[in-house]
């Protein structure tokens, strides 16, 4: 089975930075995704682990230890629109399991 | 704009019905993948398909059914609605139908009254 678990919600100051916490047990493991989901909207792909470490993109970071079953997003300078739900994904046996997202709000 | 296409955007029907969304992949890319997004179960994996066959299968009842067409679109259908049915249904596509990046169509939201 699978278990990814992150927090419900965080809220944080514009301009600041954020760190959203990912831990998963599952089964089997191709890599970890991160994806950004505004409400009514599509996810959009953000960031992919497969090797431990630190994978940074622009304003976003994310890092992996696959023996710890442990994965973060970190989100620097946020800005208004970063506004929405983050959600951490598992892949495995040619699909992706899902956390149920992290609501971050950016406060001015 | 990811690429990927997804028709209708909304849809109304009653209980008991039958309907069929539609997905068309990013240009390139073979694997389709369907999910099911409710508000107390999050994004939820249904089926996988790559090339016009059948690669995963998630949580899907048998209530549903889904196919890939030579073109590569792909097709869920959904019969005898329930209302707990009511959901966003998301389409994502991928290159290579292994654990891909995978880029979501706007997805087509369903109200079963």
């Amino acid at each position: 089975g699978q278990n990814i678990d992150q927090p419900t919600e965080m809220t944080a100051t514009e301009g600041a930075i954020v760190q959203i916490n990912c831990t998963y047990q599952t089964s089997g493991f191709n890599g970890l995704f991160w994806y950004q989901q505004h409400a009514g909207e599509a996810p959009t792909f953000l960031s992919y682990n497969v090797l431990d470490g630190l994978e940074e993109k622009g304003r976003f970071s994310s890092f992996l230890s696959r023996s710890k079953g442990y994965s973060y997003l970190l989100l620097k300078e946020l800005q208004m629109k970063d506004s929405a739900s983050y959600l951490c994904a598992v892949g495995n046996d040619y699909k992706l399991s899902f956390g149920a997202g992290t609501t971050v709000t950016v406060r001015a | 704009d990811s690429g990927v296409t997804q028709t209708p955007k909304h849809l109304i029907t009653a209980t008991g019905q039958r309907v069929t969304l539609r997905c068309s992949p990013r240009s390139g890319d073979l694997s389709v993948y369907w999910y099911q997004q409710s508000l107390d179960q999050g994004l939820q994996f249904l089926i996988q398909y790559y090339n016009g066959e059948e690669r995963a299968k998630g949580n899907i009842l048998e209530r549903f059914s889904a196919q890939q067409f030579p073109d590569l679109h792909s097709e869920l259908n959904l019969s005898s609605l329930e209302l707990g049915d009511s959901a966003l249904y998301f389409c994502a596509s991928g290159q290579r139908g292994g654990t891909d990046t995978q880029y979501f169509g706007p997805g087509t939201r369903l109200t079963v009254l």
